[in-house]
Order: structure tokens, then C-alpha cells, then sequence
């Protein structure tokens, strides 16, 4: 599972409330992904990150914000969660994009997160 | 925005029928992959095509990249209970140049 691990495994929280799920790395990788995942829509990216301290949006980044002070962690954070957010959220890395191609991306386990 | 949609959304088929899958871009992509997602897992990957017009085996997974770059499919000969799991299309082009995924098609096998 190239070592991905992703915290908590669930959750549920109530409109308004922040929360933040982590995503932590044993392989050193530079790319790392934020995803959400629903019926109907697929993944959808959040935010991604290209290395310490560089991230940009993604597709869906209304909401979130990221932060990643280590190559090893990727923190998305919900500022004032709403029902909307309820969702499983993934994160996944890759090794990056090499000659112009995108890598395989590796997925974590997931978060269940709940906004009651 | 670019998008990339499956179809079909949902296939239940009889263990030892064959399996289609389509994934149709609204632009050209410079690579398409594909993945697979067991029921409450998480997605995993399985191949990347690169080529126009390629094609590739896995056993009984067979994976096509259209010749415009802007579709590809996978078959499945014989499915088996193995088989279940949402299958994902993921494509990177267009103005954003990242990884855009398709809204999946999920298999049920009957046995």
C-alpha cells in the first residue's frame, strides 16, 4: 500500500465545526492528493501538493485549505464544515510526472467523514 | 472543464459473461489510466496507456487507447467473483493539465 496511511479512519462532526484529516507518507514522495469521493462523481480532486510548502487547487478546493511543512504529511483542513462535505476523502501519492505523463498515484486507506 | 464520463454506470453480470467499460473525454489526453476499487477499499491501480491506439492485456483484462486519444475501454473475458469493484478511467489533458478521474462504473458478478 507504498506506506500511506491516513487519520481518522472516521469521523463525524457537526456543521461549523473545523476539522482536519492527515495524510502521512514512509516513502518520501513529492506529489501528494487530496480526493473526495461520491456517488455519482468519482474522485475529485481537493488540492495537491508538488513538494514542501507548494500546493495548489484542485477541482473542488471551495472549503479547503492544505498544509504540508513536511514532505511526509499532507493535512486538509475544513475550515467550517458543512453537510455538503460529508464524503470519503482519499489521499494518494505518486512519484510524479515524468516526460510530460502522469505516474501511477498510490491511494491511502480513506477517511469516512460524516457533517451532522 | 475537462471531463471524462463512463459508461455504463452500473453492469451486473453472470460470472462467466464478459465485461465493457467506455471512457469518453471531452478533450485529448496525453495518457489515460485505469484503476479498481473493491467494494469499501480504496482505489488501486492497474495499467497506463500512452500510445494512440494502444492496447493491453492483463490476463483477462484487455485496455484500449483510442486512436484520437480521447477514449479508451476495458474488457473483461470470463468475469469472475474476483472481478467486483468499481472500475475508474483516469485521464490527464486539458487546460489543467492533472489527473481527471471518470465517474466509475461499478460491477456486480453473480455467481
Amino acid at each position: 500500500d507504498a506506506g500511506i496511511t491516513q487519520s481518522p479512519r472516521h469521523k463525524v462532526t457537526e456543521t461549523g465545526t473545523p476539522v482536519t484529516l492527515r495524510c502521512h507518507q514512509t516513502e518520501n514522495h513529492r506529489y501528494m492528493y487530496w480526493y473526495r469521493q461520491d456517488p455519482g462523481h468519482g474522485l475529485r480532486l481537493i488540492h495537491y501538493s508538488y513538494g514542501v510548502k507548494d500546493t495548489d487547487k484542485g477541482e473542488v478546493s471551495d472549503g479547503y485549505s492544505v498544509s504540508r511543512s513536511k514532505t511526509e504529511d499532507f493535512l486538509l483542513t475544513l475550515e467550517s464544515a458543512t453537510s455538503s462535505q460529508t464524503s470519503v476523502y482519499f489521499c494518494a501519492i505518486s512519484i510524479g510526472e515524468a516526460g510530460g505523463y502522469t505516474n501511477e498515484q498510490f491511494f491511502g486507506p480513506g477517511t469516512r467523514l460524516t457533517v451532522l | 472543464g475537462q471531463q471524462v464520463m463512463q459508461i455504463p454506470q452500473y453492469q451486473h453480470v453472470q460470472e462467466g459473461e464478459d465485461f465493457t467499460t467506455y471512457c469518453n473525454s471531452s478533450t485529448t489526453l496525453s495518457n489515460i489510466q485505469w484503476y479498481k476499487q473493491r467494494p469499501g477499499g480504496h482505489p488501486v491501480f492497474l495499467i497506463q496507456l500512452v500510445k494512440s491506439g494502444e492496447v493491453k492485456k492483463q490476463k483477462r483484462l484487455t485496455f484500449q487507447f483510442g486512436e484520437a486519444k480521447k477514449n479508451s475501454s476495458l474488457h473483461i473475458t470470463a468475469t469472475q467473483t474476483t472481478d467486483v469493484g468499481t472500475y475508474f478511467c483516469a485521464g490527464r489533458g486539458g487546460a489543467t493539465n492533472k489527473l481527471i478521474f471518470g465517474t466509475g462504473t461499478l460491477l456486480a458478478v453473480q455467481p
